[in-house]
This record gives structure tokens, sequence and C-alpha cells, in this order.
């Protein structure tokens, strides 16, 4: 199985920050690498696939990029509502896997 | 827009059988363009994919729960549905049904989930 994982596993910042988060596969993925949202209690909400695919209603705050074995989800100015929970999903071979996550806390 | 709503016990005993259903709504489940997948969440933790099934009936399961999974969709019914047998306390977890898109295998529409506990 392809392992992702992400960094840091936990995030304090404040409302406008600038953040980052990685997530680095085991193996080349090509650009195979989808950005899921989840809020405590909910479901995750996908975010970007494809890399860098913002999906359609989804801020443009949000961004990604990389490929191959390194990714990048970039919120430019943090709003209220993005601290959550945000995964990384590999889709370039079965089974498909997640990172463990990164906790984005408000500071 | 396609809505997805998990359905089945919230208890099960341990040995015993699984079942959640994902009952589709404002779309098909009969389309080309998606496979029906399910996810699972043991609470505090990460998410592990359970397996897909196609409109075909193919289905694609996690190696680590293939011995234990079982997937089918019903076309006339418009949902799809999970059985994981023998389950212990470690199945004990949130489950969710997901669509997932054909070729870039992200899940775009997902249900609120279910929690199901293993426990006697």
């Amino acid at each position: 199985d392809i392992l992702l994982t992400q960094s840091p596993s936990s995030l304090s910042a404040s409302v406008g920050d600038r953040v980052s988060i990685t997530c680095r596969a085991s193996q080349r993925i090509a650009n195979l690498l989808v950005w899921y949202q989840q809020r405590p209690g909910k479901a995750p909400k996908v975010l970007i696939s494809g890399a860098s695919s913002l999906q359609s209603g989804v801020p443009s705050r949000f961004s990604g990029s990389g490929s191959g074995t390194d990714f990048n989800l970039t919120i430019s100015s943090l709003h209220p509502e993005d601290f959550a929970t945000y995964f990384c999903q590999q889709g370039y071979s079965s089974p498909t896997t997640f990172g463990q996550g990164t906790r984005l806390e408000i500071k | 827009q396609v809505q997805l709503q998990e359905s089945g016990p919230g208890l099960v005993k341990p040995s015993q059988t699984l079942s959640l259903t994902c009952n589709v709504s404002g779309g098909s489940v009969n389309t080309g363009s998606y496979y029906w997948s399910w996810i699972r969440q043991p609470a505090g933790q990460g998410l592990e994919w359970i397996g897909r099934v196609y409109i075909s009936g193919q289905t694609t399961y996690n190696p680590s729960l293939t011995s234990r999974v079982s997937m089918s969709i019903d076309t006339s019914k418009n949902h799809f549905s999970l059985e994981l047998t023998s389950v212990t306390a470690a199945d004990s977890a949130v489950y969710y049904c997901a669509r997932t898109v054909l070729g870039l295998f992200h899940m775009d529409v997902w249900g609120e989930g279910t929690t199901v506990t293993v426990s006697s």
C-alpha cells in the first residue's frame, strides 16, 4: 500500500494567516492526490483533486500543488470556518489510502 | 443534487455481521461515471477505505478486509450495500458511503456517516 505522510500533524494559526500542509507519498503517484476538509462530526468534503484542481464551490484561498511524491495544500488567508482537519488521499493505486490528517487549530 | 444516506444498526454483537445500506437520492446509481464506495473512521482516528462497487457489480476491496467484506448494488432500489462479517471491537467506527469519480478517484459526494459500535 502507498503510505501518505502529512506534516505537520497539528498546526496552530490565526485568522488571516497563510498556512501550508504537506503530504508526502511513499512512491510516485503522478498527480493523483486529493485534499479533503473535515469539520468535527461531519463527513469529509473534497477541496482539490488531481493535486491542483479546485472543486466547484471551494473558495479560491485554497490551492494545491505538487507532483510525484510531494504535495502541498495552501490556504492563503485563514477564515474562521477553515479551522478543521485536512486529509490527503492518493488515487494512484488500489487500495486508495489517506494521510493521517492535519488538525488546524485557532491560536 | 445527489445525496447519500447510510442506514443500518448502530450496535452489532461481536462475531456477527455488520450490514449497512446507502440510499441515493437526487440522482441514480445506474451511471457508468462513478464508483460507489464505503469508508470508515474509528473515533478520533483517520480514514480507511473499505472498498467500492461499480454499476456492473464489479467490486474492489481493501486487501486488509477482503476476507470479510462484501458489497452489492441494487439499481431498482437506487442503493448500494456493505456487509462485514465476523466483526470485533476494532470494527467500531463511523461508516461513510461516498460517490467516487472514475479516473480521478476522489470522493465528491459523501453521506453524513453512521456510527456502528461492536459490543455485546
